[in-house]
């Protein structure tokens, strides 16, 4: 079954670079799109976007302009960078695996809490 | 831009109660590409319906889905102590591409 792992900083500083990491094990990179969804404390889910292992990808338009996707097939991980963050972007952040049909997400990573703040 | 619709936002109710949960599209959804998530205190969401009524791997068929159009219903038939969680809509397809609801919650009453 697969299983994802996110990694990376839990705290990052306004207008900096938000980047996480989310190693994938025990499947393909290949029959799935990778998502990142994101939760800010006490409130809903987010979808940003998803990368298929080709490196295609679509992003939320809310955040497009900010957002950026990567794939690396040799590790089996898939990146997100988010640019120029405020405290509104301070959330747990997730990685998922995406019904390339479907849509619907079955595999979840368990969640990371990027803190934005000085 | 797709928006989607849950009510109630939350949902009172005992151990062995029925629960009904709606999920309402600002415009047509295929029902092929609408879900249902579980989500407890300090988890990741849990798949538990696909295609609208298609319970994922290992969902009890207490959980049920239904509907199409713009109106699906996510429905336990029997909540166990276990249920109480907030629980999403998705869809997928529409721009935006996935589309999360507002969650309702249900808890003990």
């Amino acid at each position: 079954q697969v299983q994802l792992q996110e990694s990376g900083p839990g705290l990052v500083k306004p207008s900096e670079t938000l980047s996480l990491t989310c190693t994938v094990s025990g499947g393909s990179i290949s029959s799935y799109y990778w998502s990142w969804i994101r939760q800010p404390p006490g409130k809903g889910l987010e979808w940003i976007g998803y990368i298929y292992y080709s490196g295609s990808t679509n992003y939320n338009p809310s955040l497009k302009s900010r957002v950026t996707i990567s794939v690396d097939t040799s590790k089996n991980q898939f990146s997100l960078k988010l640019s120029s963050v405020t405290a509104a972007d301070t959330a747990v952040y997730y990685c998922a695996s995406t019904g390339i049909l479907t849509g619907y997400s079955r595999y979840w990573g368990q969640g990371t809490l990027v803190t934005v703040s000085s | 831009e797709i928006v989607l619709t849950q009510s109630p936002g939350t949902l009172s109710l005992s151990p062995g109660e029925r629960a009904t949960l709606s999920c309402r599209a600002s415009q047509s959804v295929s029902s092929s590409y609408l879900a249902w998530y579980q989500q407890k205190p300090g988890q990741a969401p849990r798949l538990l319906i696909y295609g609208a009524s298609s319970r994922a791997t290992g969902i009890p068929d207490r959980f049920s889905g239904s509907g199409s159009g713009t109106d699906f219903t996510l429905t336990i038939s029997r909540l166990e102590p276990e249920d109480f969680a907030v629980y999403y809509c998705q869809q997928y397809g529409s721009s935006p591409q996935v589309t999360f609801g507002p969650g309702t919650k249900v808890d003990i009453k």
